[in-house]
């Protein structure tokens, strides 16, 4: 079946440091991806909603030049969280939907546990 | 804006029991409901989808229902086994494809 791939899978680093978290689709075209953020024993949160080729759609509250989405190919999406505080670090899960199928179950990734010291 | 209510938060059930899982939202105007399982740590598998047409899906011990009128979903699970411990999301679809999540039930299977 169609596997989305996210790596990597934790990353533990200083303040002030920017992180790129990749998602890709393995055996897809992922014409629409998308990122979602959940804090301890919350729900997913959507962040950003990209079509490749296009420039992200940003969910309100999600601040746009400090989570830079790249969607550049139809297999890849790129989540940089940029100068990250320890107020970001959570889990960030992606997932993908593929052309004609954005009624169908979407694929997610593993996702990422990001902390931020 | 919708909003994605499920309940019991946590639950704990001994092995082989039949239990029942809710979520509730407050728009009606969906696309269709997902559940999904989520273990510690992980990312999400997709257990059923139910479009807005639709009443239930079956598949294995799972079944899950939907009454899009009310706001309703359940998730029923039979026979239940210290396998399927985990965390269940419900999602629900609108109309830009995007999922509004409940913050799940975590279940634990006591062998």
């Amino acid at each position: 079946g169609a596997v989305v791939s996210q790596h990597p899978s934790r990353v533990i680093c200083k303040s002030g440091t920017s992180v790129k978290i990749e998602c890709r689709s393995l055996d897809f075209q992922a014409t629409t991806m998308f990122w979602y953020r959940q804090f301890p024993k919350q729900s997913l949160m959507l962040m950003a909603t990209s079509n490749e080729g296009s420039k992200a759609t940003y969910e309100q509250g999600v601040e746009k030049d400090k989570f830079l989405i790249n969607h550049a190919s139809l297999t890849l999406s790129t989540l940089t969280v940029t100068s990250a505080h320890p107020e970001d670090s959570s889990f960030y899960i992606c997932s993908a939907n593929g052309r004609g199928q954005l009624n169908q179950p979407q694929h997610f990734g593993d996702g990422t546990r990001l902390s931020i010291l | 804006k919708q909003e994605v209510t499920q309940i019991p938060a946590a639950l704990s059930v001994p092995e082989g029991e039949n239990l029942v899982l809710n979520c509730s939202f407050t728009d009606s105007a969906i696309y269709n409901l997902q559940w999904f399982r989520q273990d510690p740590g992980k990312g999400l598998t997709s257990l059923l989808l139910i479009q807005s047409s639709q009443r239930e899906q079956t598949s294995g011990r799972l079944n899950a229902s939907l009454d899009k009128s009310s706001g309703r979903s359940t998730l029923y699970i039979a026979a239940s086994q210290p396998g399927d411990s985990a965390t269940y999301l419900c999602a629900v679809g609108a109309g830009s494809y995007q999922l509004t999540f409940g913050k799940g039930t975590k279940l634990s299977v006591i062998p």
